[in-house]
């Protein structure tokens, strides 16, 4: 099984960058994603890591480490729509389940 | 493309009562995923689907749920009798076996009184 680990909430300015970090552990891992979720809302995906490094993608990126079990999110040039919650989840070897963690909320503020 | 549609997208009803969630997936993706998202617990896997057959169920919580897929397009999710706990926002999601990310329907939020 998995065990993920998100912060739960963060406030930032407007143009500002922000990181969210994921921890995992897991069996035999095989991909981790990001989600954004804004309230009320189905979840979007964002990106997806299965080698370490960093994935870029406009404003955001993905980095992920296998050894260390960890990956973040990087935001940058923060709007005011990127106002949401931001889940992790990881995928392990062999199957197509995700198991997600509890998502960490980002308010950007003017 | 329509992507993943979910029917009810509210739905309230009382203790004891049979719940029927419907979930159409896009067209050509061979997976099917049912989720349940609370405060507490987060987004949780029940079920899900490959080719229409469920591969893992262990998400599913008691006897009191069930879930089918009578064929490519079409799922269903029920819950009978309903309690009040089951009270959250069911999720639908869809993917491509030859993809990697997931695409979720808007979702039914369901309330047991």
């Amino acid at each position: 099984g998995q065990n993920i680990d998100q912060p739960t909430e963060m406030t930032a300015t407007e143009g500002a960058i922000v990181q969210i970090n994921c921890t995992y552990q897991t069996s035999g891992f095989n991909g981790l994603f990001w989600y954004q979720q804004h309230a009320g809302e189905a979840p979007t995906f964002l990106s997806y890591n299965v080698l370490d490094g960093l994935e870029e993608k406009g404003r955001f990126s993905s980095f992920l480490s296998r050894s260390k079990g960890y990956s973040y999110l990087l935001l940058k040039e923060l709007q005011m729509k990127d106002s949401a919650s931001y889940l992790c989840a990881v995928r392990d070897y062999g199957n197509n389940r995700l198991a997600f963690g509890k998502g960490n909320q980002v308010v950007v503020i003017p | 493309d329509a992507g993943v549609i979910q029917s009810p997208r509210h739905e309230v009803t009382e203790m004891g009562q049979e719940v029927t969630l419907r979930c159409k997936p896009i067209s050509g993706h061979n997976s099917l995923f049912w989720y349940r998202q609370t405060m507490m617990r987060g987004l949780e896997l029940l079920i899900y689907f490959n080719n229409n057959v469920p591969i893992d169920d262990s998400g599913m919580p008691e006897d009191r749920f069930s879930a089918k897929m009578p064929n490519a397009s079409f799922s269903t999710l029920k819950i009978q009798p309903s309690e009040p706990r089951d009270s959250a926002v069911y999720f639908c999601a869809s993917s491509s076996n030859r993809a990697n990310e997931q695409y979720f329907g808007p979702g039914t939020r369901l309330t047991v009184t």
